[in-house]
């Protein structure tokens, strides 16, 4: 079976510095990868997507970056935290797109709860 | 473009109620449909899905019928415990591209009281 891990859990950072987030997928090969934020009390906002490694596409523009360095492995980074990054980030994946339910369903990591201060 | 609208929330309701949350949704095709479920702290679930009209998706009580003639994919439950209290997601599946990007609903906090 597919599991999803995201790493840290949480973290507290002050304005000005780096950030990586990481994610990996077991189980699967080749899958698509996904990036959202959630704002505290807010719906899902989708910032990155990649269908493979080195492919990335940004859905909005923004103080951060994703790589996918290998197959599995998808990062979310930035260089400079701003105090709007501060939220709930979830790394998702899916199946390559088919026609079906069941290969569009996109399976969720636990998130990492950020904050900027 | 393609989009999910759900009913504002909160949704309160005192335990062993019946639940409905409202999903209707706007597609150029016939997208797949999805509700998720996000318990505080934690990411989202799948709950059910629905690939083609009339097909109905159901899971842990919970069921929802994809209406291809209202364009809908209603939640309901027929008793509700305070352990359903979370928010959940409407989404369908953006076949615009072939990316499997999802398009998701606003999200719906239900609170179910003992």
């Amino acid at each position: 079976s597919q599991t999803i891990h995201q790493w840290p859990a949480t973290l507290v950072q002050p304005v000005g510095s780096p950030l990586s987030l990481e994610c990996t997928v077991e189980g699967t090969s080749n899958p698509n990868l996904y990036w959202y934020r959630q704002a505290a009390g807010r719906g899902l906002q989708l910032l990155f997507y990649s269908v493979g490694i080195g492919q990335i596409s940004s859905e909005v523009p923004q103080n951060l970056s994703a790589s996918r360095p290998q197959d599995r492995q998808f990062i979310l980074s930035s260089k400079k935290l701003l105090l709007s990054d501060s939220g709930f980030y979830l790394c998702a994946w899916s199946f390559k797109a088919g026609r079906s339910a069941d290969q569009e369903t996109q399976y969720f990591g636990p998130g990492t709860r950020l904050l900027v201060l | 473009g393609d989009s999910v609208t759900q009913m504002e929330g909160p949704v309160t309701l005192s335990e062993e109620a019946f639940l409905t949350i409202n999903c209707t949704y706007t597609a150029t095709g016939y997208p797949s449909l999805f509700w998720y479920v996000q318990y505080p702290g934690e990411g989202l679930q799948l709950l059910l899905k629905a690939t083609k009209a009339d097909d109905k998706g159901s899971n842990k009580g919970f069921e929802a019928t994809y209406r291809k003639e209202t364009t809908s994919f209603h939640l309901e439950k027929g008793s509700v415990q305070v352990s359903d209290s979370a928010v959940y997601f409407c989404a369908l599946s953006d076949r615009s591209s072939n990316t499997g990007k999802l398009i998701f609903g606003q999200g719906t906090t239900l609170q179910v009281k003992p």
